[in-house]
């Protein structure tokens, strides 16, 4: 089944700077890859997502970028705020079953 | 548009002890699952249902966990004897599964709040 792979566990930056989320994958079938931000007592909330068709996807302040050769994608956080703050997971769809890392804190101090 | 509703929010019980879950998807969504969220983990399908039908039930515990979607719309999920593993978040989540061709976003799952249960 599908293996993924979530880095860092835990990251802190200042307000203001850039924060990266890495994933990698195993199986070379799957072709959906959302991310969630999940805040303390809340479920988890689809913030952006990126299919197997294309490289990059951007949405304000965030953005995904994915390379199916090397199978992994990327979350980027651009000029970060304190309410970024939550648990942050990656995951990626092969047929039908959606498989999560093991979710990065992001810490950002004012 | 209301999202995922589930209930209770929290849940504390004796082991051995019976406890069920209940959640209502977003409106006019054919796709449910229920996962399972340990601390400090990302979560993890139990079963999935497309209307009625469980159509991947590989991953939940049989023994000892029962789901069911009657009408295709609720769900309940229930544990029947609880154990002091079985501690975590029951998350509940839905989707419009359609021909992902022409409608990409049915590839989107969205989540519940989520039932906390504590077995004591």
């Amino acid at each position: 089944g599908e293996n993924v792979e979530q880095h860092p566990s835990t990251l802190s930056v200042q307000e203001g700077d850039s924060a990266v989320i890495k994933c990698t994958y195993s199986d070379s079938a799957s072709n959906y890859f959302p991310w969630y931000k999940q805040e303390l007592g809340k479920g988890p909330q689809l913030i952006i997502d990126i299919r197997s068709n294309v490289g990059e996807k951007k949405d304000q302040r965030i953005a995904v970028t994915l390379n199916k050769t090397a199978k992994h994608f990327s979350l980027h956080i651009t000029e970060t705020q304190p309410e970024d703050s939550a648990v942050y997971f990656c995951a990626a769809l092969g047929y039908s079953t959606l498989t999560f890392g093991k979710g990065t804190m992001l810490l950002v101090s004012p | 548009e209301a999202g995922v509703v589930q209930s209770p929010r929290y849940k504390i019980i004796e082991k051995k002890q019976p406890v069920a879950f209940w959640c209502n998807p977003i409106s006019g969504h054919n796709t449910l699952y229920w996962y399972l969220q340990n601390l400090g983990q990302g979560p993890e399908l139990l079963i999935r249902y497309e209307n009625e039908e469980a159509v991947d039930d590989s991953q939940l515990p049989k023994d000892r966990f029962s789901a069911e979607r009657l009408k295709g719309v609720d769900s309940t999920l229930k544990i029947q004897p609880a154990e002091l593993g079985d501690s975590a978040v029951y998350l509940c989540a839905s989707s419009l599964e359609t021909d992902r061709l022409s409608h990409p976003t049915s590839y989107e799952q969205y989540f519940g709040p989520g039932t906390r249960l504590t077995v004591t």
